[in-house]
């Protein structure tokens, strides 16, 4: 079964650090594109940022560009998204996803369950 | 960035009905065009991708048209498990964007 696996849920206080992790099984995970989405309290989705873990590739969206890093491990199938300081406003849920190939038009076609991180003083 | 419309931003609809949800992109995005159902406290889920083929196991209910900038879903005979939020999201040019979402509720 192809599927997404997020770290779970974090409480942080802000100006920490933090890394979520998307471990993927199922399929091939160096030959697929995988992204992370932002989901703020009763808010839309917003695309942050995506990584090709064969050759490590990043794009980001220019409103989450130095605002989080994202990094992939082959040899562990795992996405991860990281802070460095993190802010109130950062507190949302963070969905990975698998993102298709060109026959699927490059859709988000497998989701993780989502991330929660709250921070909070 | 390519900026994504959705209308309406909420519609209220009975068992039964037909639907239709709208999304316009800022610039030509060809058949790069995405549906994606959410319910409260789940991840999103794909139905349509390249804004008219059904992804496997979507009921055929759902059904997506458009091309260039203007797309349509379009949902016959709502079932109550289709109350919910839609999203359209373009997938031309990154950052691929999201439609602000339209909440589909019971009536």
């Amino acid at each position: 079964e192809v599927q997404l696996v997020q770290s779970g849920a974090e409480v942080k206080k802000p100006g920490e650090s933090l890394k979520i992790s998307c471990k993927a099984s199922g399929y091939s995970f160096t030959t697929y594109w995988i992204g992370w989405v932002r989901q703020m309290p009763g808010k839309g989705l917003e695309w942050m940022t995506i990584i090709y873990p064969g050759d490590s590739d990043t794009r980001y969206s220019p409103s989450f560009q130095g605002q989080v890093t994202i990094s992939a491990d082959k040899s562990l199938s795992t996405a991860y998204l990281q802070w460095s300081s993190l802010k109130a406003s950062d507190t949302a849920m963070y969905y990975c996803a698998r993102q298709s190939d060109t026959a699927r038009r490059y859709a988000f076609d497998i989701w993780g369950h989502g991330t929660m991180v709250t921070v909070s003083s | 960035d390519i900026q994504m419309t959705q209308s309406p931003s909420s519609l209220s609809a009975s068992v039964g009905d037909r639907v239709a949800i709208t999304c316009r992109a800022s610039q030509t995005i060809s058949s790069y065009l995405n549906w994606y159902q959410q319910k409260p406290g789940k991840a999103p889920k794909l139905l349509i991708y390249g804004a008219s083929s059904l992804q496997s196991g979507v009921p055929s209910r759902f059904s997506g048209s458009g091309s260039g900038t203007d797309f349509t879903l379009t949902i016959s005979n709502l079932q109550p498990e289709d109350f919910a939020t839609y999203y359209c999201q373009q997938s031309s040019r990154t950052p691929q964007t999201f439609g602000q979402g339209t909440r589909l509720d019971i009536k």
